[in-house]
């Protein structure tokens, strides 16, 4: 069956340290990959995304995220966390149409 | 890319009236529109894709009598929740797909008392 997995559930880091947020996908092709942001009672706004070419995609605020086919997975990072990233994460797919990871939730420790 | 707007961007209703939530395509036309709705920590949940000028798609499990949706042109779509219950109680969040990527609404906070 297609789906996103996104691992873990709440991470927490202190700022200023790297992060990456874990995102697999089960799909027949390739699909369109994204990562979204999400502030607590707010929509989703646009970090990344990867349709083909270069497998290391950089997104706004800081963050990249690097498709590896072998491993069906697209990891966001960001090499310095900022208090203002606490949120919650959410990669997605395009297939047909778009549908998402559980999401992670970011907690950044002062 | 695409700047999406909803409104209200919350509502209180009491069980059994019908509520509309308006989502706008402010500087581009859609005609596909998403509707998707996420429970509390949760994911969101794509519920029904918007056609302009035609019949809406709705994803499975989704009553489409109990959620109706118009895409009267090619900036507005609406959904109303009729009959609204407590379990509808939800965050619902709209979209428009630009370029290849999807960009969304800020989202409306429903609440059924």
């Amino acid at each position: 069956a297609q789906s996103v997995t996104q691992p873990d559930i709440h991470i927490t880091v202190s700022e200023g340290a790297s992060l990456e947020l874990r995102c697999n996908y089960s799909y027949g092709a390739t699909p369109y990959l994204f990562w979204y942001v999400q502030s607590p009672g707010q929509g989703l706004q646009l970090l990344l995304k990867y349709f083909s070419g270069d497998t290391l995609v950089q997104g706004i605020k800081g963050f990249e995220a690097e498709f590896k086919r072998s491993q069906s997975s697209f990891n966001l990072r960001k090499p310095s966390v900022h208090w203002s990233d606490a949120a919650e994460y959410f990669c997605a797919v395009v297939n047909n149409d778009m549908r998402f990871g559980a999401g992670t939730r970011l907690t950044v420790k002062p | 890319g695409a700047v999406v707007s909803q409104h209200p961007s919350w509502v209180i209703c009491k069980s059994g009236t019908s509520v509309k939530i308006e989502c706008r395509s402010l500087d581009f036309q859609a005609t596909t529109m998403f509707w998707y709705r996420q429970f509390p920590k949760q994911s969101l949940m794509l519920m029904a894709t918007s056609n302009e000028g035609s019949k809406a798609t709705y994803e499975q499990g989704v009553e489409k009598d109990k959620f109706l949706i118009n895409h009267a042109s090619l900036t507005l779509s609406t959904l109303t929740v009729t009959s609204a219950h407590p379990e509808d109680s939800s965050f619902y969040i709209c979209s428009v797909r630009a370029g290849g990527a999807q960009y969304f609404g800020p989202g409306t906070r429903l609440t059924v008392l």
